[in-house]
């Protein structure tokens, strides 16, 4: 099955500085990426995706840049607010018996420290 | 409406209790989702419905017993659970269960005694 490791587990930045996830995965037919914003006592909420025939995608203060060679993809949030502060986690789609399965990173506590 | 609602957003029940999670979406998906998240974790699939079927179970134990009664309504019937089933219970949706976009609802925080 699909096995999906991610980069650092804590980030610790300065309001407005760039923050930097990574994330690789095992499956080499997994298609499809997306990322999601979990802030303490709430579920997970999507903020971007990326799709393999894609290599990279932006919205507004975010991006997320795919290497389908290197099973690598990252999560770039540009400008960090405060707000920011929470855990990502990225995600691959991989195939079982019974349809697509999303598979997570094991997680980023993100904090913007003013 | 991009919203998945769960009830009840808390609940505490004994090992000996019966209790049911409910999941409902209005946005028309057809893949409905339960995933599992302990602390500091990250959720952990437990059922896959498509079209209203079952499609994967994560070999979870049968004390937790997934529902769809239709295509918008999704429960978890909980029985005889321990506590270590205590956890963040997710229902998450998607128009398919292909490479589609998978919308979380707020959880149910349960506490097992």
């Amino acid at each position: 099955g699909e096995n999906v490791e991610q980069h650092p587990s804590t980030l610790s930045v300065q309001e407005g500085d760039s923050a930097v996830i990574k994330c690789t995965y095992s499956d080499s037919a997994s298609n499809y990426f997306p990322w999601y914003k979990q802030e303490l006592g709430k579920g997970p909420q999507l903020i971007i995706d990326i799709r393999s025939n894609v290599g990279e995608k932006k919205d507004q203060r975010i991006a997320v840049t795919l290497n389908k060679t290197a099973k690598h993809f990252s999560l770039h949030i540009t400008e960090t607010q405060p707000e920011d502060s929470a855990v990502y986690f990225c995600a691959a789609i991989s195939t079982t018996g019974g349809g697509n399965k999303l598979t997570f990173g094991t997680g980023t506590q993100l904090k913007v420290e003013l | 409406d991009t919203e998945v609602t769960q009830t009840p957003k808390h609940l505490v029940m004994g090992m000996t209790n019966k209790k049911s999670l409910k999941c409902e979406q209005h946005m028309g998906h057809r893949a409905m989702y339960w995933y599992k998240q302990k602390a500091k974790k990250p959720p952990e699939l437990m059922f896959v419905y498509s079209y209203e079927k079952l499609s994967i179970n994560e070999s979870v134990p049968s004390r937790f017993s997934p529902e769809c009664p239709n295509s918008s309504l999704l429960n978890l019937h909980l029985h005889a659970l321990q506590p270590e089933d205590s956890a963040l219970y997710l229902c998450a949706s998607s128009l398919g269960v292909g490479n589609t976009e998978a919308f979380f609802g707020q959880g149910t925080r349960l506490t097992v005694v």
